[in-house]
């Protein structure tokens, strides 16, 4: 199994710009995550997901959009990038429910916005 | 709001000793504590989870313990070496509230 997929590795966008950050997991993951980490900062959660087709805001979503069509994929789309979005985003996921909450992070997306 | 934090934010120790790694959070009323290791530039990786209802979690030279009523956990890291080097996050309930991390560093 390849777990949890992000691409790309890296992304230099200008102000303004927008693109969408691809997160793929092979476990038949019910729970799906995004979280951001910031220089000499622990994780904040942006979005996160329940299932297919339910999608909710975590502690920073503002400029962030999220949709979670099929089980397996879980985009993260910029709109608009500014400075402040610069950052590495990690794409996480858990199975959910009793026992389960353990989650898998993918490598990571490294983003500069110029 | 849970609030999560980790002392010390750096710990430099010689190879062989024997280790402890403190995360406290604000909220009680937790489902689980998740320990993680991050090299640089890479993603987290999972050491242990500890769910609620637990009192602690070994995996081989690891040993997390949870303590809901103080709200602690402790990551034990027994002879310590080189190769361990790397942040130690630790992070509460299933939408994970992170600490800032405490960077390890084994010395040789």
């Amino acid at each position: 199994n390849a777990g949890v997929t992000q691409t790309p590795k890296f992304r230099i966008l200008k102000i303004g710009q927008s693109m969408t950050l691809q997160c793929t997991q092979d476990m038949n993951h019910n729970y799906m995550y995004w979280y951001r980490q910031d220089p000499g900062m622990g994780l904040k959660l942006i979005y996160y997901s329940v299932g297919a087709g339910i999608t909710d805001k975590g502690e920073v979503p503002n400029g962030y959009n999220v949709s979670r069509s099929t089980t397996e994929d879980f985009p993260l789309r910029l709109e608009l990038a500014a400075p402040s979005q610069t950052s590495v985003y990690f794409c996480a996921s858990s199975g959910g429910g009793s026992g389960s909450y353990e989650q898998y992070f993918g490598p990571g997306t490294r983003l500069t916005v110029t | 709001k849970q609030e999560v934090t980790q002392i010390p934010a750096a710990l430099s120790v010689p190879e062989g000793e024997n280790l402890v790694l403190n995360c406290s959070f604000t909220d009680s009323a937790i489902y689980n504590l998740q320990w993680f290791r991050q090299d640089p530039g890479k993603g987290l990786t999972s050491l242990l989870l500890i769910q609620s209802s637990q009192r602690e979690q070994t995996s081989g030279r690891l040993n997390a313990s949870l303590d809901k009523s103080s709200g602690r956990s402790t990551l034990y890291i027994a002879a310590s070496q080189p190769g361990d080097s790397a942040t130690y996050l630790c992070g509460s309930n299933y939408k994970l509230t992170f600490g800032k991390g405490t960077l390890l560093t084994v010395n040789p």
